[in-house]
């Protein structure tokens, strides 16, 4: 069946970092590929999306490039900010009915 | 302001005690789901409504109801509540098509 598999966390990091949050998929066909954030306390934030091939969805100073061929959509920040800290789920939709997460990352980023 | 709204934030009950929590989005949106998250297991999909009268079972159905009477409201009904049932909650919308989901703020419930 269709899955999502984050790498586990949390990840630790100094401001100005560079981040990556690995994210691989399973499913057939060509599904919608999603990043969400959870802020301490709060409900779900999309944060960029790709639905094809070599899309690369971008918002905030965060990317993500769909790579069809290492069935991928790993998150990427340049430098990271104390503000990022939170919990980024990735997330794929085969369909409009569902959207499959995997079970999210906590990234915490020190001053 | 485009959002979902539940009701309650916050909600510690007793075993087999009947409860409803509310959803609301006012962005005409037509599908709606409900989703618990737990540690270790992130996001699971309970049930999910492609419009009004359309409602269908995500992955983890069972011991919850729903209903969509109106396009805007998805009410989760738990009718007999049980302490597996303790977990945080969200609504979720969306348009058609693949443009993302607008999440409410959760649900934490206890069941003791």
């Amino acid at each position: 069946g269709n899955s999502v598999t984050q790498m586990e966390g949390p990840v630790t990091l100094s401001e100005e970092a560079f981040l990556t949050i690995n994210c691989t998929y399973t499913a057939t066909g060509y599904p919608s590929l999603f990043w969400y954030v959870q802020y301490p306390g709060e409900g779900l934030q999309l944060l960029l999306k790709a639905t094809k091939a070599d899309d690369k969805g971008s918002n905030k100073g965060f990317e993500a490039t769909y790579r069809k061929e290492t069935t991928s959509f790993h998150l990427e920040k340049g430098s990271v900010q104390v503000s990022d800290s939170a919990v980024y789920f990735c997330a794929l939709s085969k369909n409009t009915d569902k959207l499959i997460f995997g079970t999210g990352t906590r990234l915490q980023v020190f001053p | 302001e485009a959002q979902v709204t539940q009701n309650p934030r916050y909600l510690i009950t007793v075993t087999g005690k009947k409860l409803t929590v509310t959803c609301s989005q006012n962005m005409n949106h037509e599908y709606m789901s409900w989703y618990r998250q737990d540690p270790g297991l992130g996001l699971r999909q309970i049930y999910y409504s492609m419009n009004v009268e359309v409602t269908d079972k995500g992955d983890v159905p069972e011991g919850y109801k729903v209903s969509r009477k109106e396009k805007r409201n998805f009410p989760l009904i738990l009718e007999s509540p049980s302490p597996n049932q303790t977990s945080l909650y969200f609504c979720a919308s969306s348009t058609q098509g693949y443009g993302g989901y607008t999440f409410g703020s959760g649900t934490r419930l206890t069941v003791v």
